[in-house]
């Protein structure tokens, strides 16, 4: 079955600590996404991708950092300069192809700082 | 101002209402449209593109205006299933990206 994979889906951090957040596809989308969200908030984009070995800052750039080494794989690191890490984050891909495509996401991950 | 901006609600009906949600963009560029449906804790879902002749499917209608740059949902004869979060999602040509406002609570009750 194609689809879009995120883990872990529960994460808990020690301040301090750096964490990588894992997005794998099976889709073949050339564009991926991560996505923060809080609690009764929308989704703020952190990183996107449109093609392999080049990425973007999103609106939340600040404190994470990304790869794309590899089409179908989009890790997402949480570093310590991320004063507020706790959130659910979403991976998203899409087909770049047309504008109107669809967006699939991962069942997103929850990140807990202890 | 934000690039993507939706009346929270939460919009509380009862079952067999009709309900409509706006949503204004603040990008003029912005190029496709569309409205994701989020049920609590789990991701967003696709619910329908937006195009700008409108367009229907089932018991859900999207509308677009370029000019007063806002797209709206209708929702006709409310389930308990249709109680969720939904989230007005625009993409510019520029960027390339998707950008998510906030969302409108929907309760439908019984």
């Amino acid at each position: 079955d194609g689809g879009i994979t995120q883990s872990p889906k529960y994460l808990f951090r020690k301040e301090g600590q750096n964490v990588t957040l894992s997005c794998e596809q099976n889709l073949n989308h050339d564009a991926m996404y991560w996505y923060r969200q809080d609690p009764g908030q929308g989704l703020r984009l952190i990183y996107y991708s449109q093609i392999v070995n080049d990425f973007q800052k999103g609106d939340i750039a600040e404190g994470y950092s990304v790869s794309r080494e590899k089409k179908e794989s989009f890790p997402l690191t949480v570093t310590s300069a991320q004063k507020n890490p706790t959130a659910f984050y979403l991976c998203a891909s899409q087909d770049r192809g047309t504008m109107n495509t669809e967006a699939f996401f991962g069942q997103g991950t929850r990140l807990t700082v202890v | 101002r934000k690039e993507v901006e939706q009346d929270p609600g939460p919009f509380n009906v009862p079952e067999g209402a009709t309900v409509a949600f706006n949503c204004t963009y603040s990008n003029s560029a912005s190029q496709s449209f569309f409205w994701y449906r989020q049920d609590c804790r789990k991701e967003p879902k696709l619910l329908m593109s937006v195009y700008s002749s409108g367009n229907e499917d089932g018991r859900f209608t999207a509308q677009l205006n370029r000019a007063s740059q806002y797209i709206s949902l209708l929702i006709r004869d409310s389930k308990l299933s249709d109680s969720a979060t939904y989230l007005c999602v625009v993409k510019d040509t520029g960027r390339r990206a998707l950008t998510f406002g906030s969302g409108t609570r929907l309760q439908v009750q019984p």
